[in-house]
Formats: C-alpha cells, structure tokens, sequence
C-alpha cells in the first residue's frame, strides 16, 4: 500500500511569502496521478490541483503543482490571508483505490 | 449550479446501520462517477467508496468493504451509502464528490474530487 507523507506538518508564513508544501509517496504514482485539496474549518475539501500540475477551474496562478514519481510539490507563490488552511494530497492508484495524505496545515505567522 | 447535499447523519449505537443520501443537482448526474470521502473529529482524509456512472461497479477501502454499500438513483440524481455493523472508529463527517477522471501526459484514467458536499455528520456511540 503506497503511503502518501506531507511535510511539514504546520508551516508558518506572513502573507505575501512563498509556501512550498512537500507530499512524498512511499512508492512512485503512476502517470502522475496526484491532486492537492485545500481544506478550511468547518468547510468540504477544494480541488486545486489534478495530474500533479493541472490547476482545477477557478483556481489562481498563484498555486502551483510540480513534480513527478514520489515527490511531489504545491508551491503558493504570494500567500493572500484566505490561503491559510489546511492542505491535503491524493494519490488516485487505479483499481480504483484513492489515499491521501496526513495534511498539512498553513498558519499566519 | 452545481451542488450536492448530503443528509442522513446522526447518532447511532455500536452495531447499528444508517443511510445516507446526497442529492446532486447542476449536472448530468448519470455521466459521472461518484465518491464518498470521510473525516473522522480532527483528523484527515480519508477514500471511503467509489461506483461507476452506471452503477455497475463499486469499490471500497478495506475497512468498510462488507459492511458499507454504496449505491446510486440517476433518475432521482442521487447517490447514496447504506452503512451497517456501525463502529465508533466509523464516526466521521461524510462528504459526497463527484470524480473529476482526468488524462496525465498520453495516459488517461486518473481521479481527483472535483465538487463537494458540505458533509453530513456521523457519530457512533453507546
């Protein structure tokens, strides 16, 4: 079972900065089939990013999904105060079978 | 716009059953797979069960194959979950979500979770 580990797991920034989140697979993901959710409290999950770097409809070019095999990065290029929360990435690995990772959460310094 | 409402939460007993729904609305229903995602008080994410736009296929997570069932209506536009043999591990707010089926480079049939529910609280407890 391929395992997904985000790092860090609380990252603290001003607005305005650059976040760079790491999501590691224990095992390579197979064509690139990793997307990054954004989670706010009380709130359902939002799809950001699909393939690894697709951003979904109506998401910024602020956020960006890079990498490939096992590590994988969402990268947010000028923090605004409504990006902090918490993100989730997710391995689709056919059969279907979908895993994700343990978050991580985007605090104000 | 495109929706999707779940219902059916609530407190149940150790060994008890519950079914959910979520009434989808702001699309074609019947072209879509569809999801159900759970998220136990404080903790992450987690795939619980997927079906084909048909009906014809469904696939669940480990701990919960046997036990939970999920099903759809596309006349009614509507998915459901039935739960049964509830446990207190099992209590956790349900999101409904359709399945974004996405190509990656030349190789198509990835999934991602492209529109949500707002959730539907679970708890079970004695």
């Amino acid at each position: 079972e391929t395992v997904l580990t985000q790092s860090p797991d609380t990252l603290s920034l001003s607005p305005g900065e650059r976040a760079t989140l790491s999501c590691r697979a224990s095992q390579s993901v197979s064509s690139n089939y990793l997307a990054w959710y954004q989670q706010k409290p009380g709130q359902a999950p939002r799809l950001l990013i699909y393939g690894a770097s697709s951003r979904a409809t109506g998401i910024p070019d602020r956020f960006r999904g890079s990498g490939s095999g096992t590590d994988f990065t969402l990268t947010i290029s000028r923090l605004e105060p409504e990006d902090f929360a918490v993100y989730y990435c997710q391995r689709y690995g056919g059969s279907p079978t979908n895993t994700f990772g343990q978050g991580t959460k985007l605090e104000i310094k | 716009e495109v929706q999707l409402v779940e219902s059916g939460g609530g407190l149940v007993q150790p060994g008890g059953s519950l079914r959910l729904s979520c009434a989808v609305s702001g699309f074609t229903f019947s072209s879509y797979w569809m999801t159900w995602v759970r998220q136990a008080p404080g903790k992450g994410l987690e795939w619980v069960a997927n079906i084909k736009d048909d009906g014809s296929e469904e696939y669940y997570v480990d701990s919960v194959r046997g036990r939970f069932t999920i099903s759809r209506d596309n006349a009614r536009n509507s998915l459901y979950l039935q739960m049964n043999s509830l446990r207190a591990e099992d209590t956790a707010v349900f999101y409904c979500a359709r399945i974004l089926a996405y190509c990656s480079g030349t190789t198509c049939g990835g999934e991602a979770f492209d529109v949500w529910g707002q959730g539907t609280m679970v708890t079970v407890s004695s």
